[in-house]
Parts: structure tokens; sequence; C-alpha cells
């Protein structure tokens, strides 16, 4: 069973620009939940989405935004960039609510930087 | 407010010594707590989980925590470390009605001496 697969792994942007990153699920998975990584805040929740609604959603401004298709596979948009929004934007995708199934499955990440 | 605390930026310990990782939570409902790891350019693993029930939990690759309400912890152990444990790990909490946000710990970097 393949993981949880993001597109792309590294990307270098440069400030006012726009960025999408893509994330496929484990197949039968329906939430895709996505984190920022930071050397400084940690993992911190951007949004979750479940059958392409908007489930839940973080503390950041609205430049953040995302989507879900009816594959479940999902992307995220941050547009005009700044440069501390360089990170690693981590997807993880569970079956439904973790607490009924029992684990996130994280994929390796899109490592962003913003010169 | 939710919030994760984990005290240790950075731990070394001796290939075959033990290891304890110490995580504290501030969380108003009942919490549902998690470990995970995660090795350099990879995403996070789960090493274990802790819903309910017994409050010693055992997960992958040896490791064990216990979840104490009156102290709002859930320390991380192992008897005796690996070299191939060095790596990140990170503790979460989150509650039934938040689905599947989480909040996370800073993270505590492991570094294993032979």
């Amino acid at each position: 069973k393949a993981g949880v697969t993001q597109t792309p792994r590294y990307l270098i942007k440069t400030r006012g620009q726009q960025v999408t990153l893509s994330c496929s699920p484990i197949s039968g998975h329906r939430s895709v939940s996505w984190y920022q990584q930071t050397p400084g805040q940690g993992l911190q929740f951007l949004f979750e989405y479940f059958s392409e609604t908007q489930r839940n959603k973080g503390n950041f401004p609205g430049r953040f935004s995302g989507r879900q298709f009816s594959n479940s596979r999902s992307e995220m948009n941050v547009s005009t960039l700044e440069l501390g929004d360089s990170a690693l934007y981590l997807c993880a995708s569970s079956q439904t609510s973790v607490p009924q199934t029992g684990e996130l499955f994280f994929g390796e990440g899109s490592r962003l930087t913003v010169l | 407010a939710q919030s994760v605390t984990q005290p240790d930026i950075h731990i070394t310990v001796s290939e075959g010594a033990s290891l304890e990782l110490r995580c504290n939570y501030s969380y108003g409902a009942t919490p549902y707590l998690f470990w995970y790891v995660q090795s350099p350019g990879q995403g996070l693993q789960l090493l274990l989980k802790y819903f309910s029930g017994d409050t010693l939990v055992q997960g992958i690759k040896g490791f064990e925590a216990e979840f104490k309400r009156s102290q709002s912890s859930f320390n991380l152990r192992k008897p005796s470390v690996h070299w191939s444990d060095a790596a990140e790990y990170f503790c979460a909490v989150g509650a039934l009605y938040t689905g599947n946000q989480f909040y996370f710990g800073t993270g505590t970097s492991l570094t294993v001496i032979p």
C-alpha cells in the first residue's frame, strides 16, 4: 500500500509569489490534514479536509488555503509569500478522525524556501 | 489554551542506556496523547498512542509511555537505547471533538553516542 505522497519535495520561491503543494493520501483515507513545521514553532496545524469539506482550521492568515478533490487528493496554496513562510509542510492522512482510527500517516513533506 | 511542552530541546545518551523524554500538556478536555518520531528528511511516524484505559502504553521499537493525569504528563521511555533511535521526538495531544487537529510539542532531538 503506497504511503502519503507529497509533491514537490523541495521548492524555492521569492517573496510575493504564490505556491501550490499537493498531497495524495493513502488509498481509502478520506481525511487530509496539513501542518507547518519550523524550527522555532514546531508543528502547527493548518487545516483538515474530509470528504472535500474543510473540517478544522488552524490559526493562520487567509493567505493559506486548501482544498480537497473527490479522490481525496488535497492541495494547499500560499499566496503572497513571506520570508516567514519558509518551512516544511507536512500532509497527513487518516481514514477518519484519529480518535476513532488511531493514527495519522504523514508524508515526507514539501520543503519551501522563500527568498 | 491547549499546549504541549517538551522541556528538553536536546538529549544525549549512550547506546544501551535508558531514556526518558518528558512531555507535559495543557488541555481542557480528555486528551488523546501521541508520541511521534521523525528521522532526518522524513515524515513523522507514530510510536504509540493513549486514548483510555491502561495508563502504561506500549509502542513500536521497544518504546513505552505512561499517562499521569495528576501531573498532566505523558513521558516516553525506553530501557535500552540503540544508535538507530537517534531522531527527533514529538509529543502531541488531540481530542475527539477536534478531529485531526493536533497540538504538537516543539520536539526533543535525541543523539546516541556509541
